[in-house]
């Protein structure tokens, strides 16, 4: 019974480049989440989607960052031109279906993303 | 807007000593609150979680939290530590148990466990 898969586990981007991070939820789950981890600091929201819907991104940075969750596939945080800024780990976690949902969110081990 | 607040950045107790992690939250309404652990290099495990009912809440690896609505506080406890426990803990407060589930995480606390 896998859990919340992410991947790449590690990144390591150019200033300028893409970063494309990848998350698959739980089997069952429809509600997908990106969190940020900056060093030292804890987890910040930053998009709440669900199939083919971005329900919620008011964390998400206003430029350069965009996410996906399509009908078919994982979903995807994008961002594009990175700065060193953007060095982080990027946990995503997902949830059950509205009605059924405990509250309780299944996070993935993170994507850690360095910008040299 | 709703926050966490965990006092203590880092925290060093000697294995089988008894620790307790500070949590205090700000929410208007009724708080769904969590603990989490999170092992070094790896994501996100739930402790417990508080939603209503029973002030005093059980968790897994022998953690329990209590609520204190009057003190805001969601504290962390367990009366023997292991070396295992070293690890960083975040507490967190959810808005909405239906759907959007958005947490806001405390800064966290690393504990260190001296054998």
């Amino acid at each position: 019974n896998a859990g919340v898969m992410q991947n790449p586990r590690h990144l390591v981007r150019r200033r300028g480049q893409e970063a494309r991070l990848r998350c698959s939820p739980m089997k069952g789950h429809s509600h997908v989440y990106w969190y940020r981890q900056l060093p030292e600091e804890g987890l910040k929201f930053m998009v709440y989607l669900q199939k083919e819907n971005i329900i919620d991104e008011s964390g998400m940075p206003k430029e350069r960052f965009s996410a996906e969750f399509p009908k078919e596939g994982p979903s995807i945080l994008r961002i594009q031109q990175v700065v060193r800024g953007d060095s982080a780990a990027y946990f995503c976690a997902s949830s059950p279906v509205t009605g059924t949902n405990t509250g309780e969110l299944f996070f993935g081990e993170g994507s850690r993303l360095t910008v040299l | 807007a709703q926050s966490v607040t965990q006092p203590d950045i880092h925290i060093t107790v000697s294995e089988g000593a008894s620790l307790e992690l500070r949590c205090n939250y700000s929410y208007g309404a009724t708080p769904y609150l969590f603990w989490y652990v999170q092992s070094p290099g790896q994501g996100l495990q739930l402790l417990l979680k508080y939603f209503s009912g029973d002030t005093l809440v059980q968790g897994i690896k022998g953690f329990e939290a209590e609520f204190k609505r009057s003190q805001s506080s969601f504290n962390l406890r367990k009366p023997s530590v292991h070396w295992s426990d070293a690890a960083e803990y975040f507490c967190a407060v959810g808005q909405g148990v239906q759907g959007a589930q958005k947490l806001v995480f405390g800064q966290g606390t690393r504990l260190t466990i001296n054998p």
